[in-house]
């Protein structure tokens, strides 16, 4: 089945600065990476994905890119800003498996003020 | 956009009882519903995938007996703990997608905490 590692575990940046989170899939066939924030006790929520036939894509401070030869993708949050913290999750889908989404660890995401 | 209605938002109960989580898509119609865990500070594990009208596809190492899935409409998915223990204390998340959208989005509901006394 589909494997996801993703780094870091945690991460505290500075306000305004940027912050990266990056994943690794090990099924080629996986064709949709979407990234989830979840504030804690609450239910995840999609912030972005992008489909394997891309390679880059962005939403005003997040951005996302996926190397499929490499079988990583990356979140890119600019300019970040105290209400981005929160735990982000990358997740791959394997159309294959049922569509079943496999989830990373999880970043936690402290942005200082 | 598509909304995933989940209840009870926690629930207590007493070791040895059954406790019964509801999974609702409230605007849409979903033949598929995925049933996740996720204990705390950690990342959300696929229980099972809940079809609509036919059995559960259970994952490896999810004992299907105890985790009672049934899903007996379009927009209904329930998730039955039977015999609950402390152990089986967790956040319990259900998602849902919505076929007719073309994008293929999963919506997650909002949980259910489940305590075992």
């Amino acid at each position: 089945g589909e494997n996801v590692e993703q780094h870091p575990s945690t991460l505290s940046v500075q306000e305004g600065d940027s912050a990266v989170i990056k994943c690794t899939y090990s099924d080629s066939a996986s064709n949709y990476f979407p990234w989830y924030k979840q504030e804690l006790g609450k239910r995840p929520q999609l912030i972005i994905d992008i489909r394997s036939n891309v390679g880059e894509k962005k939403d005003q401070r997040i951005a996302v890119t996926l190397n499929k030869t490499a079988k990583h993708f990356s979140l890119h949050i600019t300019e970040t800003q105290p209400e981005d913290s929160a735990v982000y999750f990358c997740a791959a889908r394997l159309k294959a498996a049922g569509n079943k989404l496999t989830f990373g660890g999880g970043t936690r995401v402290l942005v200082k003020p | 956009g598509a909304v995933v209605s989940q209840h009870p938002s926690w629930v207590i109960c007493k070791s040895g009882t059954s406790v019964k989580i509801e999974c609702r898509s409230l605007d849409f119609q979903a033949t598929t519903m995925f049933w996740y865990r996720q204990f705390p500070k950690q990342s959300l594990m696929l229980m099972a995938t809940s079809n609509e009208g036919s059995k559960a596809t259970y994952e490896q190492g999810v004992e299907k007996d105890k985790f009672l899935i049934n899903h007996a409409s379009l927009t209904l998915s329930t998730l039955t703990v039977t015999s609950a223990h402390p152990e089986d204390s967790s956040f319990y998340i259900c998602s849902a997608r919505d076929m007719g959208d073309g994008a293929n989005v999963l919506t997650f509901g909002a949980g259910s905490r489940l305590t075992v006394l």
